[in-house]
């Protein structure tokens, strides 16, 4: 079945730094999206992702999705302490139900 | 607007016991999904609901696991019986359409099978 994975599963960056979450996904996919997740919160909706090749920008964050649909990456210019949380991508393939990817937890150290 | 509302928050059971989780989706939305969550994990698919439809419910354990979704509006979930390896957080979310808009989640249930 669709598997979602991401790397690196945790960071710790000294606020100010960049970071960066690479996701993959074993199969095509339909669109993906990004998802925040506070320390015992709920994901949140951060973006959309349709269109091979496509970048999009909020602010310090940075999201790209690959040419080949297979592939995501989420960039956080000068890392904030609010940026603290996990990240999740969460891929869609033809009828098949939102998978989410394994995260990547962000601790920034002030 | 209100948003996904989930409950309990939070409940503790003794294994073998049965637990139910409800969950009330944002009004409209005909997507409904169940899923949980592992401490340190992504939030694993276990069914979901297209209206009052079970559409995808392949990773729900069927001999334990069941969900309804009655007019297409409220759902449950229930474990019967719990074991000690179902302890997680177990997401309820919604959305309009499948996929291609965003989901909301509620805050969640707390399950711990002691």
């Amino acid at each position: 079945g669709q598997q979602v994975m991401q790397i690196p599963q945790y960071q710790h960056v000294q606020e100010g730094e960049d970071f960066t979450t690479y996701c993959n996904s074993s199969t095509t996919l339909s669109n993906i999206q990004w998802y925040k997740q506070r320390p015992g919160g709920h994901p949140v909706f951060l973006i959309q992702l349709v269109k091979s090749g496509e970048v999009k920008k909020q602010k310090r964050l940075t999201f790209q999705f690959g040419e080949a649909k297979k592939n995501s990456s989420l960039h956080i210019t000068a890392t904030q302490t609010t940026d603290v949380g996990t990240y999740f991508c969460a891929g869609t393939t033809g009828r098949r139900a939102l998978t989410f990817g394994s995260g990547t937890r962000l601790q920034v150290q002030p | 607007e209100a948003g996904v509302v989930q409950s309990p928050r939070y409940k503790i059971i003794e294994k073998k016991q049965p637990v139910a989780f409800w969950c009330n989706p944002i009004s409209g939305h005909n997507t409904l999904y169940w899923y949980r969550q592992n401490l340190g994990q992504g939030p694993e698919l276990l069914i979901r609901y297209e209206n009052e439809e079970a559409v995808d419910d392949s990773q729900l354990p069927k001999d334990r696991f069941s969900a309804e979704r009655l007019k297409g509006v409220d759902s449950t979930l229930k474990i019967q019986p719990a074991e000690l390896g179902d302890s997680a957080v177990y997401l309820c979310a919604s959305s309009l359409t499948q996929g291609r808009t965003e989901a909301f989640f509620g805050q969640g249930t707390r399950l711990t099978v002691v």
